[in-house]
């Protein structure tokens, strides 16, 4: 089937709009993660998604990140009041329930300008 | 964690040389470990992973060894190939009890002709 996708592969913003970052997982995956990749960084967790249960969200960086995910399929990461700083790729993920087998997106590239 | 900027730790091999990528890890309790590959413009892949209870796993032409005395993982490519150039990352689970990875930060791996 298919892997994981996100939309848009890029977005370019004005300082303060807002924006949704949106990720398909694999169908039948129950956990989906999301991660924030500055230029020539590591992955930077921001928030985990299994199944039925509270979302662990203690990796996003401010409260004008949120995200959201429907049952097991749909996610969306929104940023509100977007700043220079948030710019990067935004990496979706998901596993089948087992944090070593996640399979990455393409990414979506955010930049503010 | 640190920042490394925008300059990532580059390794340059020639084409069907054997490749060494380094990683140091944080966590002694760290039980679960991966590597990954980043091809520009896409999201990470899966590579090899090792558990903490062992100390060398091999794969299709790559090799991962785990030092627990000094924190120290590292990932052997035998005969590398051009194909093999891109950002290589490890990834260490911090405890059974987490459902997250933590990130390093990369080492760019160039393949010449």
């Amino acid at each position: 089937g298919a892997g994981v996708s996100q939309s848009p592969s890029n977005k370019v913003t004005e300082k303060g709009k807002d924006v949704e970052l949106r990720c398909d997982p694999i169908s039948g995956h129950t956990a989906l993660y999301w991660y924030r990749q500055r230029l020539g960084q590591g992955l930077e967790f921001l928030i985990y998604f299994q199944g039925n249960s509270a979302p662990d969200k203690s990796g996003l960086p401010s409260d004008r990140f949120s995200a959201e995910r429907t049952g097991e399929s749909v996610s969306t990461l929104t940023i509100q009041r977007t700043q220079q700083e948030d710019s990067a790729v935004y990496l979706c993920a998901s596993s089948q329930n087992r944090v070593y087998e996640q399979y990455f997106g393409p990414g979506t590239r955010l930049t503010v300008t | 964690g640190e920042s490394v900027g925008l300059h990532l730790p580059t390794l340059s091999v020639q084409e069907g040389d054997n490749s060494i990528i380094n990683c140091a890890y944080s966590n002694s309790a760290s039980d679960y470990f991966i590597w990954y590959k980043q091809e520009s413009g896409k999201g990470p892949q899966f590579i090899i992973d090792i558990r903490s209870n062992m100390d060398k796993r091999q794969g299709q032409r790559v090799t991962v060894l785990l030092n627990k005395t000094v924190k120290h993982l590292s990932l052997q490519i035998a005969a590398t190939q051009p194909g093999d150039s891109a950002v290589y990352f490890c990834a260490e689970r911090l405890d059974s009890g987490y459902s997250t990875l933590t990130f390093g930060k990369g080492t760019m791996l160039l393949v010449s002709p």
